[in-house]
């Protein structure tokens, strides 16, 4: 069956470090992945979507990549800041729709 | 703000009524989405309107009932729900829809939690 699995439910970071949320997946052949912001009360935020040919991409401290080899997407928040506080969720193409992971809920400590 | 309006925000029924969820979008987008959020899990697809038309209805219990009036505005009507049915309930929407999910990312509202007593 198809599963997404982000690496885990919880990460703390102090501030100033650079945060590694981890997305792998079993059973898909995704031609591309994103990842979303989710803070409580509030519904996902689209931040990034890599392509399957594209091995890196950036958008300000934000940095993804896609091993479609190993079957993973790395996201990357550098110079981290307590507002970066939230869950992430990467999500990918399935049969039909676009399915998301559990989320990694990230706390980035003063 | 979300360019995404979901309302209500908050809604609290019992078993027995019939209430409405309601989206609404200005951004042009032609596929619009509503998901099941239940607590620290993924939001779960529920329905896909592509051109409003009903293109994916995810095996949803028939006491959910999608419709989309205009390209604009994407109802959840809910008639005899069940405990289990309390969750945050999120709409979404994307550009054009060449088949679901391909390649747009989705603008969600903030969507509706919903309680059934």
């Amino acid at each position: 069956s198809q599963k997404i699995e982000q690496n885990s439910e919880a990460l703390n970071i102090q501030e100033g470090k650079t945060a590694t949320l981890t997305c792998n997946y079993t059973n898909y052949s995704p031609a591309y992945l994103q990842w979303y912001r989710q803070d409580p009360g509030r519904g996902p935020v689209f931040l990034l979507l890599i392509r399957e040919n594209e091995k890196e991409k950036r958008k300000e401290r934000l940095k993804v990549t896609f091993d479609t080899t190993l079957k993973q997407s790395l996201f990357h928040i550098t110079a981290s800041q307590p507002a970066d506080s939230a869950t992430y969720l990467c999500a990918l193409e399935g049969n039909n729709d676009m399915r998301f992971g559990a989320g990694t809920r990230l706390t980035v400590k003063p | 703000d979300t360019e995404v309006t979901q309302t209500p925000k908050h809604l609290v029924m019992g078993m027995t009524n019939k209430k409405s969820l309601k989206c609404e979008q200005h951004m042009g987008h032609r596929a619009m989405y509503w998901y099941k959020q239940k607590a620290k899990k993924p939001p779960e697809l529920m329905f896909v309107y592509s051109y409003e038309k009903l293109s994916i209805n995810e095996s949803v219990p028939s006491r959910f009932s999608p419709e989309c009036p205009n390209s604009s505005l994407l109802n959840l009507h809910l008639h005899a729900l069940q405990p289990e049915d309390s969750a945050l309930y999120l709409c979404a929407s994307s550009h054009f829809l060449s088949r679901p999910g391909s390649n747009q990312p989705q603008h969600f509202g903030d969507g509706t939690r919903l309680s059934i007593l």
